[in-house]
């Protein structure tokens, strides 16, 4: 089975920059996922990580360590709309993605 | 990317019946799911549907109580059978398109709010 471990929640300064980390136990994965869910709303496709390394789109990049089991989500420039769930997820054997519990960011004036 | 709509976009119902959500992807995708997300939680899997053949269910879901259609490419369905209230959830429909080994998009409805009563 996988493990994803996000933590609960966070909180950030608007015009900051704000890291979210995900580690993860599974025998093996296709590619990462990071997602945005505003509450009361469907998740939104962030980023998409196969190979080690960053990728960089915008205000946001995802970093992946397949070594160490590890991801990151880097949002710069915060604004109070960041405000939302960052979900971390493997997209494993089959294709299904499973999902982390999610990281709950708050970016306060 | 592929815009998925899900219908109905909420509904109540009593328990002992059953409610048939329906999912349309505008385009052609490779994969579709069925996820349910509990208030306050994440995105648990239910199913995966796959075209033209039985649905592969997830630990602790089973198909005489998550009956899930999937005619073609674009289109399937998820039923919720002999509701009851720990059934209220909402229910996500996904589609993934994989473009290529190293690149995947998988996007998400916009749910179906249940609530049983």
């Amino acid at each position: 089975g996988q493990n994803i471990d996000q933590p609960t929640e966070m909180t950030a300064t608007e015009g900051a920059i704000v890291q979210i980390n995900c580690t993860y136990q599974t025998s093996g994965f296709n590619g990462l996922f990071w997602y945005q869910q505003h509450a009361g709303e469907a998740p939104t496709f962030l980023s998409y990580n196969v190979l080690d390394g960053l990728e960089e789109k915008g205000r946001f990049s995802s970093f992946l360590s397949r070594s160490k089991g590890y991801s990151y989500l880097l949002l710069k420039e915060l604004q109070m709309k960041d405000s939302a769930s960052y979900l971390c997820a493997l997209n494993t054997g089959g294709f299904k993605t499973i999902f982390g519990a999610g990281t709950r960011l708050f970016v306060k004036a | 990317s592929a815009v998925i709509s899900q219908k109905p976009s909420r509904d109540i119902c009593q328990r002992g019946t059953s409610l048939t959500i329906q999912c349309q992807v505008d385009s052609q995708v490779t994969m579709m799911f069925w996820y349910r997300q509990q208030p306050g939680q994440s995105l648990t899997l239910i199913a995966t549907a796959n075209q033209g053949s039985e649905a592969t269910y997830e630990s602790g879901f089973v198909i005489d109580k998550f009956p899930i259609s999937r005619p073609n490419l674009t289109f399937s369905t998820l039923t919720v059978s002999n509701m009851s209230p720990e059934d209220s959830s909402i229910y996500l429909c996904s589609a993934q398109t994989q473009k290529r080994l190293s690149y995947n998009e998988q996007f998400f409805g916009p749910g179906t709010r249940l609530t049983v009563l």
